[in-house]
């Protein structure tokens, strides 16, 4: 069964505090990883997709990489509003329309 | 303005009412999805579609239809609502297949 297990469960950074996320994946054959950014009581909003081992995408403070078992993505010098839950997720080995979720890191940037 | 519509956004009812949630996108797209999100469980795929007239099971498929008649709407139905569909409820579209997702703002259904 394909599992997606992020990390940690819940983050606390003051601002400034650079720091990064983990996503790692068992799926294999990967065929894409994304991740998502998700506010509270909003639906989740899209941030990068990475295909293959040794990419990276960037936005803003926001860098995405991606290994042959892991993403992380590292937030550099945050601000308070940076805090979201964020999350990621990947196309199942048998089926890349069938997305699985990992359960999300929440983070909480403080002034 | 490019959007993912979901009506109604709040919803309580009762075990075994049938009842549906709207989904309407204005992107064109052809892929639509709908999700639930729980506490500790994180957002499980319900069903797809890639495009009119094809859907198919995610995850949690049970006690779920779904229907994709035209290409804008892929409407969710609970035909004999229960307990444990108690839940925060997403659609979601792309382009094409499941990459760069945009969502909609979400329904809260509790089912009494």
């Amino acid at each position: 069964e394909d599992q997606v297990t992020q990390s940690p469960e819940a983050l606390r950074l003051q601002e400034g505090e650079s720091s990064s996320l983990n996503c790692s994946y068992t799926v294999s054959g990967l065929r894409g990883l994304f991740w998502y950014r998700q506010d509270p009581g909003k639906g989740p909003e899209f941030l990068f997709t990475l295909y293959s081992a040794g990419e990276e995408k960037e936005k803003e403070r926001l860098k995405a990489t991606l290994t042959k078992k892991e993403s992380f993505l590292h937030i550099t010098a945050p601000k308070p509003e940076d805090s979201a839950t964020y999350l990621c997720a990947v196309p199942d080995t048998g089926t890349a329309s069938k997305l699985t979720f990992g359960t999300g890191t929440r983070l909480q940037v403080m002034l | 303005e490019a959007q993912v519509t979901q009506n109604p956004r709040y919803l309580i009812t009762v075990t075994g009412k049938k009842l549906t949630v709207t989904c309407s996108q204005n992107m064109n797209h052809e892929y639509m999805s709908w999700y639930r999100q729980d506490p500790g469980l994180g957002l499980r795929q319900i069903y797809y579609s890639m495009n009119v007239e094809v859907t198919d099971k995610g995850d949690v498929p049970e006690g779920y239809k779904v229907s994709r008649k035209e290409k804008r709407n892929f409407p969710l139905i609970l035909e004999s609502p229960s307990p444990n569909q108690t839940s925060l409820y997403f659609c979601a579209s792309s382009q094409q297949g499941a990459d760069e997702q945009f969502f909609g703002p979400g329904t809260r259904l509790t089912v009494l």
